[in-house]
C-alpha cells in the first residue's frame, strides 16, 4: 500500500534563510510525487510534482523539490524563505499501479511552516 | 490552473438533518472528483473517489449510506451528509482532476460542516 511520511510537525526558519520541509514515501511501483499548500480554512494549492525525468522539480512561489529514489525522499526546498510561505504543506503520493488507474492521492499528516521575520 | 468551486464554504446544521456540499470544476470537465475530511491540525482522509456516471468508490471506514456521493455530470460532484450527528462536524474538502493523463489534482475551498 502507498503512504507517505512527514517526519516534522512544524518547522520554524527565519525569513532570508533557506527551508526545508521533508517527505518520504512508500509505493509499489514508480510514484508520482506533489506538493501542496494550504492556508488558513482554505483548499490546497499545488506546489509542483514530480513524474519523471529530472529530479530537481521547479514549482511555483520558487519552490523546488528534489525526488530522491535511493531515499524514497522528495524533500520540498526553498533558498530563501518570506513570512508568506508559512502555511500548511501536505506532501503527496500517487501510485500509478494502484485500482483506481493511479489518480488515488495520499497525503502526509501535514507540517506547518513558520517563518519569522 | 483550473479551478473548482466548492459550496457552500461554511454550514452550521441541527443533529438529524442532511446537508449537501457541492463540487463544481468551472472551467473544465472532471472525470474524476474526491471527496476529503480534514480534522483540525490532521491530514486529509480520503473519503471516497467518484467517477462521472457511476457509483463512488469508498475508503475502507466510510459509510456510504451516511455520506451519499453523487457525480451526475463531468463539472459537479455532490457530497451529501445524512443524519448528520455532532461527530460528523468537519472541514470537507473536493478535488477534481482534469482528463486521464498525469495531472495535479485542483481543489476546493472547502466546506467547515458544523452540527449542533
Amino acid at each position: 500500500a502507498q503512504s507517505v511520511a512527514q517526519p516534522e510537525d512544524q518547522v520554524n526558519v527565519a525569513e532570508g534563510n533557506p527551508l526545508t520541509v521533508k517527505c518520504t514515501y512508500s509505493v509499489s511501483g514508480n510514484p508520482y510525487l506533489f506538493w501542496y499548500v494550504q492556508y488558513p480554512n482554505r483548499g490546497l494549492q499545488f506546489l509542483l510534482k514530480y513524474i519523471t525525468g529530472d529530479n530537481l522539480v521547479k514549482g511555483s512561489y520558487g519552490f523546488e523539490a528534489e525526488f530522491n529514489k535511493s531515499q524514497t525522499s522528495f524533500h520540498l526546498k526553498k533558498p530563501s524563505a518570506l513570512v508568506s510561505d508559512s502555511a500548511l504543506y501536505f506532501c503527496a503520493v500517487r501510485d500509478p499501479t494502484g485500482n483506481t488507474g493511479g489518480f488515488k492521492t495520499i497525503f502526509g499528516a501535514g507540517t506547518r511552516l513558520f517563518v519569522k521575520a | 490552473g483550473a479551478v473548482v468551486s466548492q459550496h457552500p464554504s461554511w454550514v452550521i446544521c441541527k443533529s438529524g438533518t442532511s446537508v449537501k456540499i457541492e463540487c463544481r470544476s468551472l472551467d473544465f470537465q472532471a472525470t474524476t472528483m474526491f471527496w476529503y475530511r480534514q480534522f483540525p491540525k490532521q491530514s486529509l482522509m480520503l473519503m471516497a473517489t467518484s467517477n462521472e456516471g457511476s457509483k463512488a468508490t469508498y475508503e475502507q471506514g466510510v459509510e456510504k449510506d451516511k455520506f451519499l456521493i453523487n457525480h451526475a455530470s463531468l463539472t459537479l460532484s455532490t457530497l451529501t451528509v445524512t443524519s448528520a450527528h455532532p461527530e460528523d462536524s468537519s472541514f470537507y474538502i473536493c478535488s477534481a482532476i482534469q482528463g486521464q493523463g498525469i495531472t495535479e489534482a485542483f481543489f476546493g475551498q472547502g466546506t467547515r460542516l458544523t452540527v449542533v
